[in-house]
């Protein structure tokens, strides 16, 4: 019953290192979501995919890129890693039909510092 | 862009008391989510009210969602210090395509003290 899965847990870089934090879904849900949580800012969209193979995206996306590596995987790249990009960062997914929002199932977080 | 007015920001109360977090917008949603995290966890969802004056209850817990679908609110009665975490409300796009994205209010951090 594993639902959302987030690697790492945790993760500390320098300014100007790269990676990428993964997340896998159990659920069959064809849309996932990437989120970046910061004190007093709720939840941000990073980017999204409604469906394999489709991107887009969300509110903060400059510094990220994202691929939906089939139907239960969505990962999030750094390319060149920035303090102002430490953060918790959330993966979703959700069942999307017709115009309707689902619940989004959450991860457990990945805590990114930057030095 | 659409936006969620979430507040209070920060609410401190004594173990009994009654408590309500406002969630306002002015942009019309489909339908509206509420959901509570714990420290070191992702957001689990309590409730989604869909039908503008819709009220939905869970346990000690009231959901609200205005006529006009603009706004909400959630109302615990009696608090616990089990109650004690982050509140986020969360709308879901009307109109359009919305492929289930929703805009998050900034959160309530709700601590009871017993």
């Amino acid at each position: 019953n594993a639902g959302v899965t987030q690697t790492p847990k945790f993760q500390v870089l320098k300014t100007g290192q790269s990676m990428t934090l993964q997340c896998a879904q159990d659920m069959n849900h064809n849309s996932m979501y990437w989120y970046r949580q910061d004190p007093g800012m709720g939840l941000r969209l990073i980017y999204y995919s409604a469906s394999e193979g489709t991107t887009d995206k969300g509110e903060v996306p400059n510094g990220y890129n994202v691929s939906r590596l089939n139907k239960r995987e969505f990962s999030l790249r750094l390319e060149s890693a920035a303090p102002s990009q430490t953060s918790v960062y959330f993966c979703a997914s959700s069942v999307v039909q017709g115009q309707g929002a689902q619940p989004q199932h959450f991860g457990d977080g990945t805590r990114l510092s930057i030095l | 862009t659409q936006l969620l007015e979430q507040s209070p920001q920060f609410l401190s109360i004594q173990e009994g008391e009654n408590l309500t977090v406002y969630c306002n917008s002015s942009s019309v949603f489909s339908s509206l989510q509420w959901y509570r995290q714990e420290p070191g966890e992702g957001p689990v969802l309590l409730v989604t009210v869909v039908t503008g004056g819709e009220v939905k209850k869970l346990k000690r817990l009231t959901f609200q969602f205005g006529d006009a679908r603009k706004d909400s609110s959630l109302h615990i009665t009696a608090a616990q210090t089990g109650d004690t975490g982050l509140y986020l409300c969360a709308g879901a796009n009307a109109g359009g395509t919305s492929y289930g994205k929703l805009t998050f209010g900034q959160g309530t951090i709700l601590t009871v003290h017993p």
